[in-house]
């Protein structure tokens, strides 16, 4: 299996540019997690969804950050308007309901806002 | 999901086993001790996780305490590509629920040549 496979790794944009982050969960599997990592702040759940449907949002920091996972092998988090706060990178992770749960990471998205 | 303590920063000796520890003395009945890793610039890693009993796989051994209030990972052969920040997590791995990991600092291990 390929993992999890997140695009764009890198990207740099302007402030108050709107910015889409995408991700391919494995094959397979039903939730699907989005996470934010930053040397202040370490590794920060936003979202995540169980068969497609938010489950829990709670970590989304503002109205700017959105999420949608229209079927499932697809998501995208979108910022609009992105600020030079939201550098960070972007972790997509997915699981499948068995015993373990083990939740599997993708290498991340790397985000810079000027 | 129960708190992790864990020590900032080890090292160990390119070859020699790894022992990292975590303490969760909160830990309830229904939940795992999970371990990740995170090797710069890259993704959190599984590497193992257990309920009660010890566990082994190709990467590592995990070592609970018969209360569960603590554990240890076991790397058992280091190698510098093992520098990672280790993390330890504790959490419900209840079937048919989806639960999030929370991580704390981990334990940044550092293996020296």
């Amino acid at each position: 299996d390929a993992g999890v496979i997140q695009s764009p790794r890198h990207e740099v944009t302007e402030m108050g540019q709107e910015v889409t982050l995408r991700c391919k969960p494995i094959s397979g599997h039903n939730s699907l997690f989005w996470y934010r990592q930053t040397m202040m702040r370490g590794l920060e759940l936003l979202i995540y969804f169980n068969n497609n449907v938010p489950i829990d949002d709670s970590g989304m920091p503002e109205d700017r950050f959105s999420a949608k996972m229209p079927n499932a092998s697809f998501s995208t988090l979108k910022i609009q308007p992105s600020e030079p706060r939201d550098s960070a990178v972007y972790f997509c992770a997915s699981s499948i309901r068995d015993s373990g749960n083990t939740i599997y990471f993708g290498e991340g998205s790397w985000l810079t806002v000027v | 999901d129960a708190k992790t303590t864990q020590p900032p920063s080890m090292d160990c000796a390119e070859g020699r086993a790894a022992n990292l520890p975590c303490n969760h003395s909160t830990i309830s009945g229904n939940e795992y001790v999970y371990w990740y890793r995170q090797i710069h610039s890259q993704g959190p890693q599984y590497i193992i996780h257990g309920l009660k009993n010890n566990e082994t796989n190709e990467m590592a051994s995990l070592i609970i305490t018969e209360d569960r209030k603590s554990s240890t990972l076991i790397l058992p052969h280091a190698t510098l590509r093992d520098t990672a920040v280790y993390y330890c997590i504790v959490r419900v791995a209840r079937s048919g629920s989806a639960r999030q990991l929370t991580f704390g600092s981990g334990t940044q291990l550092t293996v020296l040549p």
